[in-house]
C-alpha cells in the first residue's frame, strides 16, 4: 500500500531563509508524488508534482522539490520564505500505478517570522 | 473562473437532519472525486467517478452517504441523518491527464458542522 510521512507537523523560519518540509512516501511502484497547499480556509492548490522525466521538480511560487528513490524521499524546499508561504503543506502520493485517489501526509504547518 | 466549484461554501445543520452539497468540475474532466477533511488532519479519499460510473468507494463511506454524477458532469454528495461526526469540510477534486499523469484539481470546498 502506498504512504506518505511528513517529518515536522510544524516548521517556523523567518522571512528571508530557507524552507525545508520533509516526506517520505512507501510505494510498491514508481510513485507519482506532489506537493499541495491550503491557506486558511481555502481548498488545495497544486505545488508541484513528480513525473518521473525529472528527479528536481520545480513548482509554483519558487518552490521545488527533489526525488529520491535511495532515500523514499520528497522534501520540499524553497530558498527564501515569505510571510504568504504561511500556509499547511502535504505531500500527497497517488495510490495507485493507473491514478486513482490520493494519499495525504498529515500535513506541515509552515509558520513565516518577520 | 473555470476552477473546480462547490456549493455551498458553509452548511450548518441539526443531527438528523440530511444535506446535500454539489460539486461542478471543471469542463471535459473525466474523474471527479471526493474527499472529507477533518480539523488538523490530511484530507482522507471518500469516492470517485469515472464519468458517471462510480468507481470506488472508501469504507468511510458509510450507508448513510451517497454519492451521485448523473450525467457524468457535476456531483452531488448527501448525507443522510447528519450526525455530529460529520462535522468536516468536504472537498471536491476533478482530474486531468498529462503525460501519463492524473493531476488532481480542488475546489474551495463545503465547510460542515452539525450541531
Amino acid at each position: 500500500a502506498q504512504s506518505v510521512t511528513q517529518l515536522d507537523s510544524h516548521v517556523s523560519v523567518s522571512e528571508g531563509t530557507p524552507v525545508l518540509l520533509r516526506c517520505n512516501y512507501s510505494s510498491s511502484y514508481s510513485p507519482s508524488l506532489f506537493w499541495y497547499v491550503q491557506h486558511p480556509n481555502k481548498g488545495l492548490q497544486l505545488l508541484l508534482k513528480y513525473t518521473s522525466a525529472a528527479t528536481l521538480v520545480k513548482g509554483i511560487n519558487g518552490f521545488e522539490a527533489e526525488f529520491k528513490k535511495s532515500e523514499t524521499s520528497f522534501h520540499l524546499t524553497k530558498p527564501s520564505a515569505h510571510m504568504s508561504d504561511a500556509a499547511e503543506y502535504f505531500c500527497v502520493v497517488s495510490d495507485g500505478n493507473q491514478g486513482g485517489k490520493l494519499i495525504f501526509g498529515q500535513g506541515t504547518e509552515l509558520s513565516v517570522k518577520p | 473562473d473555470t476552477g473546480v466549484s462547490q456549493d455551498p461554501r458553509h452548511k450548518i445543520t441539526k443531527r438528523g437532519q440530511n444535506v446535500t452539497f454539489r460539486c461542478d468540475p471543471i469542463s471535459e474532466h473525466n474523474r471527479l472525486y471526493w474527499y472529507r477533511q477533518t480539523l488538523g488532519q490530511g484530507p482522507e479519499f471518500l469516492t470517485y467517478f469515472q464519468n458517471e460510473a462510480q468507481l470506488e468507494k472508501s469504507r468511510l463511506l458509510s450507508d448513510r452517504f451517497s454519492a451521485e454524477r448523473p450525467k457524468g458532469s457535476f456531483s452531488t454528495l448527501e448525507i443522510q441523518r447528519t450526525e455530529q461526526g460529520d462535522s468536516a469540510m468536504y472537498l471536491c477534486a476533478s482530474s486531468l491527464w498529462t503525460s501519463g499523469i492524473e493531476t488532481q484539481y480542488f475546489g474551495p470546498g463545503t465547510r460542515l458542522l452539525v450541531l
